[in-house]
């Protein structure tokens, strides 16, 4: 356990339907990042977060997708009409954000299975 | 970011040294190499990472040849528990930046017993 949470581990939805999944990061850790992981390959970026602001989105978060952290501390994923294409892994992911700031502390994913 | 390359697989006895390799032949002098590895169906862990030197922590060394374009991960003493995919990832600036990780398809290292 890193002490990084993601809830729910698991969710079945149908195509079309919105979904939203929540992470809590590390309680002093300021910075938080959003992966998604497809069988056999490994996570690809999504977005990240310094405190509340979102710095960085990456090309594969597409309108349908949206990401917010109130008040820099959890933060929540929503995709919107999903497709099938949108069944993956998410992981969230959170780093102190000064000094050694190497390590990515990783929760434990939450599957989504578009049906 | 500089591109890794990381044999698809290996195998290692329980108890034997696991030496797990990667290439990053176009890195650049800005680069850190650092290692996660991920545990079916957990999350990725971070290892340890290193910039020229070599680097040994409570998990693993890191073993940076002297050019830099290619890098060994060694556990020394492999459990089973230590069967995982390994990410050898390359990533621009100091350890402090906000960069995010930029994943390959790593290595499954199983350790058998």
């Amino acid at each position: 356990d890193t002490g990084v949470s993601q809830d729910p581990r698991h969710k079945i939805t149908k195509r079309g339907q919105n979904v939203t999944f929540r992470c809590d990061p590390i309680s002093e850790h300021n910075r938080l990042y959003w992966y998604r992981q497809t069988l056999g390959q490994g996570p690809e970026f999504l977005t990240y977060f310094q405190n509340e602001a979102q710095l960085e989105k990456s090309r594969l978060l597409s309108d349908r997708f949206s990401a917010e952290r109130p008040k820099g501390s959890f933060s929540t994923l929503e995709i919107q009409r999903t497709e099938q294409g949108d069944s993956a892994m998410y992981l969230c992911a959170s780093s102190l954000g000064r000094g050694g700031d190497y390590e990515q502390y990783f929760g434990p994913g939450t599957r989504l299975t578009v049906t | 970011d500089a591109k890794t390359t990381q044999p698809p697989s290996m195998d290692c006895a329980e108890g034997r040294a696991a030496n797990l390799p990667c290439n990053h032949s176009t890195i650049s002098g800005n680069e850190y190499v650092y290692w996660y590895r991920q545990i079916h169906s957990q999350g990725p862990q971070y290892i340890i990472h290193g910039l020229k030197n070599n680097e040994t922590n409570e998990m693993a060394s890191l073993i940076i040849t002297e050019d830099r374009k290619s890098s060994t991960l060694i556990l020394p003493h492999a459990t089973l528990r230590d069967t995982a995919v390994y990410y050898c990832i390359v990533r621009v600036g100091q350890p402090g930046s906000a960069r995010q990780l930029t994943f390959g398809s790593g290595t499954q290292l199983t350790v058998l017993p």
